[in-house]
């Protein structure tokens, strides 16, 4: 079953800060973070694997509540750069790889 | 991070053709690529798994005769889109698990497959 990513979509002016989140119905091994410009293949933010860890990569970090089978995204003091369209891929213990993705979230981020 | 390339681009043909798409991981080996399936403003669809050795795994739905797949090497897979239709006309992506913990996957930069 899909993950689903919320909110939707976001609008952010430079500086300000954002959270996505990605909840599963499903038992989760592991939440891979990517970020889509238009136009373009996902591109790899993170990975976290279960055991509640957060990651950081810059001013974007992420956490994984495995628990409650939800990850979720921060993103802080927001560059133009960081528009586009974030989706959370989640797999299962025995899949060996294969990731099932969110329905994406829109982030766009104004001067 | 993991290079994948794909090849082409992008390409246009006339209904009723056959496509062929190019996925190669460059400075790894992958035993496993994944086929995935974007359309406009939607989310990656996962199609198939391609093992090398063996035959594809696809996904419920998706026409194992119509997309074929080879896994010719630990670094190439084919996705072959026989007698392509304008409902094929899509946004095709390949990815490859590095092997490291966790399966980081790296995705290739995509075809766009455009059937007149």
């Amino acid at each position: 079953q899909q993950p689903v990513q919320s909110p939707q979509a976001v609008i952010l002016r430079e500086g300000e800060d954002a959270v996505i989140n990605c909840s599963s119905s499903k038992a989760l091994y592991s939440v891979h973070w990517y970020r889509q410009k238009h136009g373009e293949a996902p591109v790899f933010l993170m990975i976290l694997l279960k055991g509640g860890e957060q990651k950081g990569h810059e001013k974007i970090s992420a956490s994984f509540n495995e628990k409650k089978q939800q990850s979720s995204l921060y993103l802080t003091a927001s560059q133009l750069s960081y528009s586009g369209t974030y989706f959370c891929g989640t797999a299962g213990g025995t899949s060996y790889g294969k990731l099932t993705f969110g329905q994406g979230t829109i982030l766009t981020v104004h001067p | 991070g993991a290079v994948v390339s794909q090849h082409p681009s992008r390409v246009i043909c006339k209904s009723g053709t056959s496509v062929k798409i190019e996925c190669r991981s460059l400075d790894f080996q992958a035993t496993t690529m994944f086929w995935y399936r974007q359309f406009p403003k939607q989310s990656l669809m996962l199609m198939a798994t391609s093992n090398e050795g063996s035959k594809a795994t696809y996904e419920q739905g998706v026409e194992k005769d119509k997309f074929l797949i080879n896994h010719a090497s630990l670094t190439l897979s084919t996705l072959t889109v026989t007698s392509a239709h304008p409902e094929d006309s899509s946004f095709y992506i390949c990815s490859a698990p590095t092997g490291s913990i966790g399966d980081t996957q790296y995705f290739g930069p995509g075809t766009r497959l455009t059937v007149l």
